[in-house]
């Protein structure tokens, strides 16, 4: 089973409201990403996490503030933010972010947001 | 110049067509390449992985790596309508390398391919 699952699927938010993404997986992974994709463009890293320990913070403004509670879980939780952030949010995971061969990446389906 | 280069297309084939894809990078830490396909509205779906020069073939599929050109590419046999979708190049580095814990992708390639 090589399943990613996100929810929501669909988000729409207003620029003062604080809302939270989830990410799971259950395929013993222990490197999850956060990536944010607009369209026609490829996937842009945000964070990555290895070993439930935060690793990689591409420069991501404050507004996005990553959780990752135990190694199959992983939240997004979103606060203020502005238009520009709406985008399609990919959450992936692989074996190890420490071992490049293990380093594959299985995404799931996204969480569509849309800030008004 | 972007580290993954990936024509953008749109490429537009009929069904039973050999479709070629094509991704060029400049960084030669990438050890490990793979490509990806997104339909519409989804989250990107791994077709292929391989870290060594030369072919890799799954089913309809093949990858092809060369390193010494900094040149990977995915041809598609007997391509059908299912597998009108963009396609994503995607390469990571070796640990210690700059590229460690990340992978850069290419634009992608719009394909279409008609009845």
């Amino acid at each position: 089973d090589t399943e990613v699952t996100q929810t929501p699927k669909h988000l729409v938010m207003g620029m003062t409201n604080k809302k939270s993404l989830k990410c799971e997986q259950h395929m013993g992974h222990r490197a999850m990403y956060w990536y944010k994709q607009k369209a026609k463009k490829p996937p842009e890293l945000m964070f990555v996490y290895s070993y439930e320990k935060l690793s990689i913070n591409e420069s991501v403004p404050s507004r996005f503030s990553p959780e990752c509670p135990n190694s199959s879980l992983l939240n997004l939780h979103l606060h203020a933010l502005q238009p520009e952030d709406s985008a399609l949010y990919l959450c992936a995971s692989s074996q190890d972010s420490a071992s490049a061969e293990l380093r594959t990446q299985y995404f799931g389906p996204g969480t569509r947001l849309l800030v008004l | 110049q972007k580290e993954v280069e990936q024509d953008p297309g749109p490429l537009s084939v009929p069904e039973g067509a050999i479709v070629s894809l094509n991704c060029t990078y400049s960084n030669s830490a990438f050890q490990y390449f793979m490509w990806y396909r997104q339909y519409s509205r989804k989250g990107p779906e791994l077709l292929m992985y391989t870290y060594s020069s030369g072919n890799k073939e799954d089913g309809r599929f093949t990858a092809q790596v060369d390193k010494s050109s900094k040149y990977i590419s995915l041809f598609i046999r007997d391509s059908q309508p299912s597998d009108s979708a963009t396609y994503l190049c995607a390469m990571s580095g070796h640990a210690g390398g700059t590229s460690y814990g990340k992978l850069t992708f290419g634009q992608g390639t719009i394909l279409t391919v008609h009845p």
